[in-house]
């Protein structure tokens, strides 16, 4: 168990570009979650899978963002048309069912928009 | 909605001295509730946890008791050491019980 892996660490993006991240997860754990990380403010809910169903989406997550996670495996996270208040850390988390026992979070990916 | 609100830091101590980081809750029914702490350049990690009223989660010196009277879970530790320095991150599920909510954190910073 390698725990959750997230790739890439950092990005720099120019304004208007598209940008994917991928998240692999506990491979046991059949949750998988995504938050957003701005400086100063704690982890704030975009989306979550179970299995491949996503199953819930936040207000934050506006239609330039699309989540996948095809065959209930590892997920990507894609951002169209970047701007720059969309420059913050993105984390993937995983959990066993609802998650009672708490998550798993991964190390971030770190989106910097110029 | 649910939601936590912590005492702002930074917290700046000493080796070896008391820490309380206060956390209140707004909550439909009574969630589990977490503490979780993010060390520079990692993730985050969970700290302890406490899943009914009265629970007391504890982990590597730190504890927190469920306090449904005061919707309260404060993070306590008896003696700090520099490794302790971090942001603590209070948690509960949404009302929903599908995803977890955080506070904005507390940084706590220890010096030798």
């Amino acid at each position: 168990d390698t725990g959750v892996s997230q790739d890439p660490r950092h990005k720099i993006t120019k304004r208007g570009q598209n940008v994917t991240f991928r998240c692999d997860p506990i491979s046991e754990h059949n949750r998988l979650y995504w938050y957003r990380q701005t400086l100063g403010q704690g982890p704030e809910f975009l989306t979550y899978f179970q299995n491949e169903a996503q199953l819930e989406k936040s207000r934050l997550l506006s239609d330039r963002f699309s989540a996948e996670r095809p065959k209930g495996s590892f997920s990507t996270l894609e951002i169209q048309r970047t701007e720059q208040g969309d420059s913050a850390m993105y984390l993937c988390a995983s959990s066993l069912t609802a998650g009672e026992g708490g998550y798993t979070f991964g190390s971030g990916t770190r989106l910097t928009v110029v | 909605g649910n939601s936590v609100t912590q005492m702002e830091g930074p917290v700046t101590l000493s080796e070896e001295a008391f820490l309380t980081i206060n956390c209140t809750y707004t909550a439909t029914g009574y969630p589990s509730l977490f503490w979780y702490v993010q060390y520079p350049g990692e993730g985050l990690q969970l700290l302890l946890k406490a899943t009914k009223a009265d629970d007391k989660g504890s982990n590597k010196g730190f504890e927190a008791t469920y306090r449904k009277e005061t919707t309260s879970f404060h993070l306590e530790k008896g003696s700090v050491q520099v490794s302790d320095s971090a942001v603590y991150f209070c948690a509960l599920f949404n009302q929903a019980g599908t995803a977890l909510i955080f506070g904005k954190g507390t940084t706590l910073s220890v010096s030798s």
